[in-house]
């Protein structure tokens, strides 16, 4: 099993441009999720997915958009993107509620300018 | 309420060491506090949880110590190794939702 996987890596965008993160995982896990990490404030969740075709709002959803057509696949999309926006970004995934393990990707690390 | 209070925010440990952080709540709601533990350009891996029925739980040289009147909880990394050099993170949540409520970090480094 790969687990999270998340494409790309790296990715550097202007100020305005617009992008899809892209998060699979092969787990069959029902509930997936997106954070973001910033220095010294630990990890905020931006969106998260109870099963497909169902997604509800994190901590800091403005700016973002999110998907869930497939158990697999939870894409992460920005739109217009801000220097706010520069951040680690990291999906997970769980089989369950609250007391379940959430197992997270290698992370995309963008940088807007 | 819905905060998780972690310190130090760094931590510098001898090798042979105990490594000691701390965390806070106040929703009494929490009932499930795991530790995740990040390497650099990792992403963040389960290293231990408790629920707050048991006081201590041990998985080798990780320790959680929980204090539910006092709602704090603490990892103990006993005989502290470089290898154990990773930002830590506590997190706190209601069994009855789907999120996790996450620490700021804390990052150790364990001098050889």
């Amino acid at each position: 099993n790969a687990g999270v996987t998340q494409t790309p890596k790296f990715r550097i965008l202007k100020i305005g441009q617009s992008m899809t993160l892209q998060c699979t995982q092969d787990m069959n896990h029902n509930y997936m999720y997106w954070y973001r990490q910033d220095p010294g404030m630990g990890l905020k969740l931006i969106y998260y997915s109870v099963g497909a075709g169902i997604t509800d709002k994190g901590e800091v959803p403005n700016g973002y958009n999110v998907s869930r057509s497939t158990t697999e696949d939870f894409p992460l999309r920005l739109e217009l993107a801000a220097p706010s926006q520069t951040s680690v970004y990291f999906c997970a995934s769980s089989s369950g509620t609250g007391t379940e393990t959430q197992y997270f990707g290698p992370g995309t690390r963008l940088l807007v300018l | 309420q819905q905060q998780v209070k972690q310190s130090p925010q760094s931590l510098i440990v001898q090798k042979g060491g105990i490594s000691i952080i701390n965390c806070a709540y106040e929703n009494t709601a929490f009932d499930y506090f795991p530790w995740y533990q990040q390497f650099p350009g990792k992403g963040p891996a389960l290293l231990i949880a408790i629920r707050p029925d048991v006081s201590e739980k041990k998985e080798g040289r990780f320790t959680i110590s929980f204090n539910k009147s006092a709602k704090q909880f603490s990892l103990h990394i006993m005989d502290s190794q470089p290898g154990d050099s990773a930002t830590y993170f506590c997190a706190a949540s209601d069994s009855g939702t789907y999120k996790y409520i996450f620490g700021t970090g804390t990052r150790l480094k364990v001098l050889a």
